[in-house]
């Protein structure tokens, strides 16, 4: 089975600090992707990655940027926390296609105070 | 831009049959697909429907009307663990490499009841 794994479920942090989200997966998939999920908004994707150290904006990059140094790991950075970037955030992985389904992870719950 | 729309919520019986509707307007498109996610869960596949017409998974079908820009996902026999979020997505514009970004809808949140 694939496992996507998010570092930390709950996550607390300040206004204006500097927020890591890590993700690994196992599979080998080429394709990672960062999405955050609201209330009544859906899922949104922020940033997603084809290849390591290759990057694309998604719908909403603002105040976001990513890392893909290796290709099982893809981290989402919040440079300066804002208290709208309180949200659950998920990511996922999959391989090339375009019925290739995503895999999620778990989602970290990320509350900036 | 892409949008989709889909009900907020739909509220059925256990054992019977539900359909869950989705609308789309995008610039590209490349398949519908659909995501159930219990609460507190994470979203997990379903299925995706690349040509027109209905695919069958067990219990769960999609359909897929391209010149309608219309999809649905049916679930027959309800059961109560059926009740969840279930989300349409259409792969988009956002593509790179071989990636194609995912757009969801707003979700519909279906209740079973007893």
């Amino acid at each position: 089975d694939v496992k996507v794994t998010q570092s930390s479920r709950y996550l607390v942090k300040r206004t204006g600090e500097k927020v890591f989200l890590e993700c690994v997966q196992d599979m080998d998939h080429e394709n990672m992707f960062w999405y955050r999920q609201d209330p009544g908004l859906g899922l949104r994707l922020i940033y997603f990655s084809y290849d390591v150290k290759m990057k694309e904006k998604g719908d909403i990059p603002e105040g976001y940027s990513v890392s893909r140094e290796k290709k099982e790991r893809f981290s989402l950075i919040l440079e300066s926390a804002s208290t709208n970037q309180t949200s659950m955030y998920l990511c996922a992985s999959n391989t090339r296609g375009r019925g290739s389904p995503l895999h999620f992870g778990n989602g970290t719950r990320l509350t900036v105070t | 831009g892409q949008s989709l729309e889909q009900p907020s919520e739909v509220t059925a019986v256990e054992g019977a049959i539900v359909q869950i509707n989705c609308t789309y307007q995008t610039s590209g498109f490349y398949g519908l697909s659909w995501y159930q996610q219990h609460d507190g869960g994470a979203p997990t596949f379903l299925s995706y429907n690349g040509l027109d017409g209905l695919e069958e998974t067990g219990r769960f079908s999609s359909f897929l009307s391209r010149s309608d820009s219309y999809g649905y996902l049916l679930l027959q026999e309800l059961q109560m663990k059926d009740s969840a979020s279930y989300f349409c997505a259409v792969r988009d514009g956002h593509s790179g490499g071989g990636a194609d970004g995912l757009t969801f809808g707003k979700g519909t949140h279906l209740i079973i009841q007893p």
